[in-house]
C-alpha cells in the first residue's frame, strides 16, 4: 500500500514563529503536493514539486516555501506563521508518467496559529 | 482558468438507494480525473482513477464515467450504506507533472 505520511496531525504555534511540516512517501513517487483546505475554499494548492531539488509555484505560495532535498521527503516551511494560516495542511505524491497518474494523500496536519 | 464545480454541494438519501454523484469542469482539454472520499477531519482516500483515454472505472459498488466533450464526470454509487457518509471530492489530474484541481465536494449522509 502506498503510504504518505504527514509528521504531525495537529499542531498549535505561535504567531511570527517559523513552522515546518513534514512529509514523507514510501513508494518513490515523482510527484509531490502541498495543499491547503478551508471551508467554503476548499483545496488550494501551495507547492509542488516534480522532482528532487525542484520546486513549482502552486495558486497561493505568499507566505510559504518549500524543501526537497531527498525524493521521498517534502517539507512546507511557513516563514513566520500568521493567523491567516491556521488550516489543514494536505500533502500527497504520485508517480510522473505521461497520461498521469494517481495520486494519494496524507492524514493531514491541522495547523492552529495563535 | 480551469473551473472543477460539484453538484449537488450537499446530499442525504436512505440507506440501501442508488445515487450519482456529478462532477464538471469548464475545460474539455485532455485531462485524467480522480475521485476521492474525505471523511471529517481526515485526509483524502483515492477512489478511482479515470485517465483520459476511459471513459468510466469500478470498483466494488462504484463507478465513476468520464465524458470529456461534455466536462462531466459521475460517481454511482450502488445500494448505499450508512459507512458510505463522507464528502466526495472529483479532481482534475494534468497530465504532466501531475498537479490537481479539486471541486469543492458533495458532502453525502446515509440514513439507516
Amino acid at each position: 500500500d502506498v503510504k504518505v505520511t504527514q509528521s504531525s496531525r495537529y499542531l498549535v504555534k505561535r504567531t511570527g514563529e517559523k513552522v515546518f511540516l513534514e512529509c514523507v512517501q514510501d513508494m518513490d513517487h515523482e510527484n509531490m503536493f502541498w495543499y491547503r483546505q478551508d471551508p467554503g475554499l476548499g483545496l488550494r494548492l501551495i507547492y509542488f514539486s516534480y522532482d528532487v531539488k525542484m520546486k513549482e509555484k502552486g495558486d497561493i505560495p505568499e507566505g510559504y516555501s518549500v524543501s526537497r532535498e531527498k525524493k521521498e521527503r517534502f517539507s512546507l516551511i511557513l516563514e513566520s506563521a500568521s493567523t491567516n494560516q491556521t488550516s489543514m495542511y494536505l500533502c500527497a505524491s504520485s508517480f510522473s508518467r505521461r497520461g498521469g497518474t494517481e495520486a494519494f494523500f496524507g492524514q493531514g496536519t491541522r495547523l492552529t496559529v495563535v | 482558468k480551469q473551473e472543477v464545480t460539484q453538484i449537488p454541494a450537499a446530499l442525504s438519501v436512505p440507506e440501501g438507494e442508488n445515487l450519482v454523484l456529478n462532477c464538471s469542469f469548464t475545460d474539455s482539454a485532455i485531462y485524467n480525473l480522480q475521485w476521492f472520499r474525505q471523511d471529517p477531519g481526515k485526509g483524502l482516500t483515492s477512489l478511482l482513477l479515470i485517465q483520459s483515454s476511459q471513459r468510466e472505472q469500478t470498483s466494488g459498488r462504484l463507478n465513476a464515467s468520464l465524458d470529456k466533450s461534455s466536462g462531466r464526470s459521475t460517481l454511482y454509487i450502488a445500494a448505499s450504506q450508512p459507512g458510505d457518509s463522507a464528502t466526495y471530492l472529483c479532481a482534475l489530474v494534468y497530465n504532466q507533472g501531475g498537479k490537481l484541481i479539486f471541486g469543492q465536494g458533495t458532502e453525502l449522509s446515509v440514513k439507516p
